[in-house]
């Protein structure tokens, strides 16, 4: 079956600009995360969503960084006023349980971002 | 948070059995061990996780030490496609711990 997919794979915006990245998680999956990873890091949590809710957004770095996921399925992470160091892989994963340690979470290819 | 502690690197001969070790000295009782690995230019991608026995599935075994402070990953016959970066990653059983803490993780080259 279809796996996460995440859109778009590639984006280059300049110092500034809004953009918006989508996430379109497994079907039926309850949970979803976002992740940020830095060239040669592993990724580091943002924030996530347990159906509609966000249920933690400690990971989101300033106000400039949001996301919602409005009928509990496709998310979107939002950066306002983007500057050179949200350059990153943004990643999406989503698992099909919530409140457990032992779900697994499936990845999606990720979006690069590139803020020049 | 318990935190882990692996080796930046590991290389292992192709077709030979491959042992990667991760020491977490802080685990507490409720915290599972999980291990993802991230393939070259993929996302993460589950490997296994256990809490005290050990464990085996289609594509590892996951050792854990009697007093749980370590772990090793044991993949039984390495081939090309293993190559990947290894993390190990400590979840407490508690509610609202359920994101994935990740650390710099091994990365592992596989000699043909």
């Amino acid at each position: 079956g279809a796996g996460v997919s995440q859109s778009p794979r590639y984006k280059v915006t300049k110092r500034g600009q809004d953009v918006a990245l989508r996430c379109d998680p497994i079907s039926g999956h309850v949970s979803l995360y976002w992740y940020r990873q830095a060239l040669g890091q592993g990724p580091e949590f943002l924030t996530y969503f347990n159906y509609e809710a966000q249920q933690d957004k400690s990971g989101l770095p300033n106000d400039r960084f949001s996301a919602e996921r409005p009928e509990g399925s496709i998310s979107t992470l939002t950066i306002q006023r983007t500057e050179q160091r949200d350059s990153a892989m943004y990643r999406c994963a989503s698992s099909s349980q919530s409140g457990t340690s032992t779900d697994t979470q499936y990845f999606g290819p990720g979006t690069r971002l590139t803020v020049l | 948070d318990a935190k882990t502690t692996q080796p930046n690197s590991m290389e292992s001969n192709e077709e030979e059995p491959v042992h990667l070790p991760c020491n977490h000295s802080t685990i507490s009782g409720t915290d599972y061990i999980h291990w993802y690995r991230q393939l070259p230019s993929q996302g993460p991608e589950y490997v296994i996780h256990g809490l005290t026995s050990n464990v085996n599935n289609r594509m590892a075994s996951l050792a854990i030490a009697e007093d749980r402070k370590s772990s090793t990953l044991i993949l039984h016959r390495a081939t090309l496609r293993d190559a990947a970066v290894y993390y190990c990653i400590l979840r407490d059983e508690d509610f609202g711990n359920e994101k994935l803490t990740f650390g710099t993780g091994t990365r592992l080259t596989i000699i043909p």
